[in-house]
């Protein structure tokens, strides 16, 4: 199994900051790698496809990079609404795995 | 728009079967090259994907579950289904079931979620 490894585990930021989420998978997976952002209560909710790729109605705000190992998931400027837990997930090969999350927290 | 609507019981008694169907509206199961899936989420914790069945029939099940898992397709009621069985209360969990397809095979489509709790 591709062990997908998020850091950090949680964060605190204000609105208007800039964040990057960090994912690293535990083998080569090209560019197969999703971010979902989910909110207490809620489904998880696409964001970022193929690594870089953003999910129609998202905000520009959010943009992801990275290919191979490792990947990046950065909120150029923080909104009050996108506080929330956020994953990464491969979808390379299966089993499809999920990162542990990231907890983004107001500060 | 392509809707998923989850239906199943919420209680679920030990060492039984755990049911749940997810049905496909505003789309077609039988579409090219889409996996319809199941994730679950115990409470407080992280997302775990459970298993897929591709268009073609095709089955794919994490190895941690795949002694107890069965996800199916009734393609005349344009619906899929997961089985789980000899459950056990860290099944306890809320379950998704969603679509994946082309761009990025990632999961774009999600169910409504279904809390089953695995109690006596």
């Amino acid at each position: 199994d591709i062990q997908m490894t998020q850091s950090p585990s949680s964060v605190s930021a204000s609105v208007g900051d800039r964040v990057t989420i960090t994912c690293r998978a535990s083998q080569g997976i090209r560019s197969w790698l999703a971010w979902y952002q989910q909110k207490p209560g809620k489904a998880p909710k696409l964001l970022i496809y193929a690594a870089s790729n953003l999910q129609t109605g998202v905000p520009s705000r959010f943009s992801g990079s990275g290919s191979g190992t490792e990947f990046t998931l950065t909120i150029s400027s923080l909104q009050p609404e996108d506080f929330a837990t956020y994953y990464c997930q491969q979808v390379n090969s299966f089993p499809i795995t999920f990162g542990q999350g990231t907890r983004l927290e107001i500060k | 728009q392509l809707q998923l609507q989850q239906s199943g019981p919420r209680l679920v008694k030990p060492s039984e079967t755990l049911s749940l169907t997810c049905t496909i509206s505003g789309g077609s199961f039988s579409t090219r090259d889409n996996h319809w899936g199941w994730i679950r989420q115990p409470p407080a914790q992280g997302v775990e994907w459970i298993g897929s069945i591709h268009y073609t029939g095709n089955t794919y099940y994490s190895p941690s579950l795949k002694s107890r898992v069965t996800i199916s397709v009734d393609t005349s009621k344009n619906q899929f289904s997961l089985k789980l069985n000899s459950v056990t209360a860290t099944d306890t969990a809320v379950y998704y079931c969603a679509r994946r397809g082309a761009p990025g095979y990632s999961y774009d489509v999600w169910g409504q979620g279904t809390l089953v709790t695995v109690s006596s």
